[in-house]
């Protein structure tokens, strides 16, 4: 079935260190790719998103991420986590042929221990 | 610019209401998506629209609608709401193929008593 899987619910990193949210995909095609953060209460802010092209990808708030077809995964990485950057986050795909519809993943909770 | 608006932020109604969501896109942006956010089934898609057209439809029971004006203005209306109804309900914009990402706006908590 096609789906998008964050396999970590919950991970918590001291401040300082680095941090690694994977995001999984099963699609035929290449869809496009996304990582938004929400923090409570709120909307989701977008952090980076991929296309094609390079599959290094950076984003805002020092955010980076990097798209690897043989693993069909997209993992969302920052050298050093800052508390502020406690929040959800979310991987997202738009399907091939399916402009305008978002599939979430479940999502992964980051706590950040000072 | 300014961003993507949403009305109202929150909403209390009674099982068995009807209820009707704003949504006003970037300036510019044309396709409006709705989703549905809850502790237990997370983000879901519910419809798609682009110029006044729904491109897109996920799989929710026919009380949700939804319709875009000429303005790319949307509403979203879920009738006759049951108690599972309550989420919050995001919407967010795009350009044509959404090349730019998706902006969302801050959502609208419904609560159904």
């Amino acid at each position: 079935a096609q789906s998008v899987t964050q396999p970590d619910i919950h991970i918590t990193v001291s401040e300082g260190a680095s941090l690694e949210l994977r995001c999984n995909y099963s699609y035929g095609a290449t869809p496009y790719l996304f990582w938004y953060v929400q923090s409570p209460g709120q909307g989701l802010q977008l952090l980076l998103k991929y296309f094609s092209g390079d599959t290094l990808v950076q984003g805002i708030k020092g955010f980076e991420a990097e798209f690897k077809r043989s693993q069909s995964s997209f993992n969302l990485r920052k050298p050093s986590v800052h508390w502020s950057d406690a929040a959800e986050y979310f991987c997202a795909v738009v399907p091939s042929g399916n402009t305008g519809k978002l599939i979430f993943g479940q999502g992964t909770t980051l706590q950040v221990k000072p | 610019k300014a961003g993507v608006t949403q009305t109202p932020r929150y909403l209390i109604k009674t099982r068995g209401q009807q209820v009707t969501l704003s949504c006003s896109p970037i300036s510019g942006h044309r396709s409006v998506s709705w989703y549905q956010q809850t502790p237990g089934q997370g983000l879901q898609f519910l419809f798609e629209y682009f110029s006044e057209t729904q491109r897109n439809k996920g799989n929710f029971p026919g009380r949700f609608s939804g319709r875009q004006f000429s303005n790319s203005r949307s509403e979203m209306n879920v009738s006759t709401l049951e108690l599972g109804d309550s989420a919050l309900y995001l919407c967010a914009s795009s350009l044509a193929e959404g090349l730019d990402g998706y902006t969302f706006g801050s959502g609208t908590r419904l609560t159904v008593v």
